[in-house]
């Protein structure tokens, strides 16, 4: 069946420092890719997403790149901040089927220091 | 707000008591989902809805469970004779059937005493 690895958390980082959260996929379809961020006492929100091989997903600073080569989406941002602090979830939607119920990882939980 | 919305946000409860919640999706939003967050994992499936046609449920939704969705509106999850194990973090979220994006609600926290 489908599933997501992520890196086991947490990862502590200073303020401004590079951030990368890897996430790698086994999917027996051709999925789509998301990660879900969750705030503490807050719902999963969509952070990005991309549908198709070399496609990359970006929204507030972060990005991520579709590579079905490594079957990876890892998570990048530049500069991190202390309000990105929060759990990171990556996650794909198997389109194959047409449920497209969501594979979630186990989580990466992020700390930014001041 | 036009987000999902859940009630309760928190429940408590003693073992062997029914508890039921309640979902109420993006209102053009055609399916539904449920999944069960523990603590320290992610989300797991258990079931979707699209209008009101349940059509699948995962091998996590044991016969206690069972989920309703009259009129493809809002749905409910009702849990019997709960067990310590069914304390988790209930979620909904709804989409577009021919969307991939789905949209969170924040959840109901279910305590099993």
């Amino acid at each position: 069946g489908d599933s997501v690895t992520q890196m086991e958390g947490p990862v502590t980082l200073s303020e401004e420092a590079f951030l990368t959260i890897n996430c790698t996929y086994t999917a027996t379809g051709y999925p789509s890719l998301f990660w879900y961020v969750q705030y503490p006492g807050e719902g999963l929100q969509l952070l990005l997403k991309a549908t198709k091989a070399d496609d990359k997903g970006s929204n507030k600073g972060f990005e991520a790149t579709y590579r079905k080569e490594t079957t990876s989406f890892h998570l990048e941002k530049g500069s991190v901040q202390v309000s990105d602090s929060a759990v990171y979830f990556c996650a794909l939607s198997d389109r194959q089927t047409g449920r497209r119920a969501l594979t979630f990882g186990s989580g990466t939980r992020l700390q930014v220091q001041p | 707000d036009t987000g999902v919305s859940q009630n309760p946000r928190h429940k408590i409860t003693k073992r062997g008591q029914n508890v039921t919640f309640r979902c109420d999706p993006i209102s053009e939003h055609n399916r539904l989902y449920w999944y069960r967050q523990t603590l320290g994992q992610g989300p797991e499936f258990l079931t979707y809805f699209q209008n009101e046609a349940q059509l699948e449920k995962s091998r996590l939704l044991s016969d206690r469970f069972s989920a309703e969705r009259p009129k493809g509106s809002f749905s409910t999850l009702e849990i019997q004779r709960t067990e310590q194990g069914d304390s988790a973090m209930y979620l909904c979220a709804s989409s577009l059937a021919t969307a991939d994006t789905q949209y969170f609600g924040p959840g109901t926290r279910l305590t099993v005493l």
